[in-house]
């Protein structure tokens, strides 16, 4: 199976700063046929199931704002909140496609300083 | 609006059966694949399998092989998920997510339910 390490595992930003999540993989989940990044980024509020944010590592899923900003390729993938809002405090999970066992990241808590 | 509505929390002793529905709406029920995903207090999610809702052929974790069982009501637009043999670390919250497409991520999630195995 793919594993998949993020870091950090929490972080505290100030609202209206920028916050960085990196999510690396153990094996590349770039598809080379079709040049795609079989990897997803998910928010999760407490108590509330996974939201998806991201697809394809760079596309954002309709109606997510776009502060959220998915990059990367290959391994190495990030997901930046360009300026933190207080609604924006959750659990952040990267997710990969690429394999048959859809594996998710350890998770990264995102909190305001 | 593509909607999923799963059972309310159960509660099982160690050995027993639990089964969760998710009723769908919004969409058209045989044009996209079920995943199920659990998570662990504290966890990350873990996928544990998907189901065909066209055909109702199910794939599964080698982690639950021979516990974990899918099935469909395509009249009912209503997925189900069977785990017998229930440990303690089964607890967990278990979700329904439908495939955005050809087997890729998961667009749109259950509410949750919430299986305590405690004796």
């Amino acid at each position: 199976d793919i594993g998949l390490t993020q870091s950090p595992d929490s972080l505290a930003v100030s609202l209206g700063e920028r916050a960085t999540i990196n999510c690396k993989s153990s094996q590349s989940v770039l598809y080379s046929p079709n040049n795609k990044n079989f990897l997803a980024w998910y928010q999760q509020k407490p108590g509330q199931p996974p939201k998806l944010l991201i697809y394809w590592a760079s596309t954002r899923e309709s109606g997510v704002p776009d502060r959220f900003i998915g990059s990367g390729s290959e391994t190495d993938f990030t997901l930046t909140i360009s300026s933190l809002q207080a609604e924006d405090v959750a659990v952040y999970y990267c997710q990969e496609y690429f394999s048959s066992a859809w594996t998710f990241g350890q998770g990264t808590k995102v909190e305001i300083k | 609006h593509v909607q999923l509505v799963q059972s309310e929390a159960e509660v099982r002793e160690p050995g027993a059966s639990v089964k969760i529905s998710c009723r769908t709406s919004g969409y058209i029920f045989t044009s996209y694949d079920l995943y199920w995903v659990r998570q662990a207090p504290g966890e990350r999610p873990e996928w544990m399998g998907w189901i065909s809702a066209a055909s109702g052929d199910a794939t599964y974790s080698q982690k639950y092989q021979g516990r974990l069982i899918f099935t469909r009501d395509t009249s009912a637009t209503t997925a189900y998920m069977e785990l017998s043999s229930l440990r303690s670390q089964d607890t967990a919250v278990y979700y329904c997510a439908r495939d955005s497409g050809n087997l890729k991520w998961f667009d749109s999630w259950g509410q949750g339910t919430l299986v305590t195995v405690s004796s």
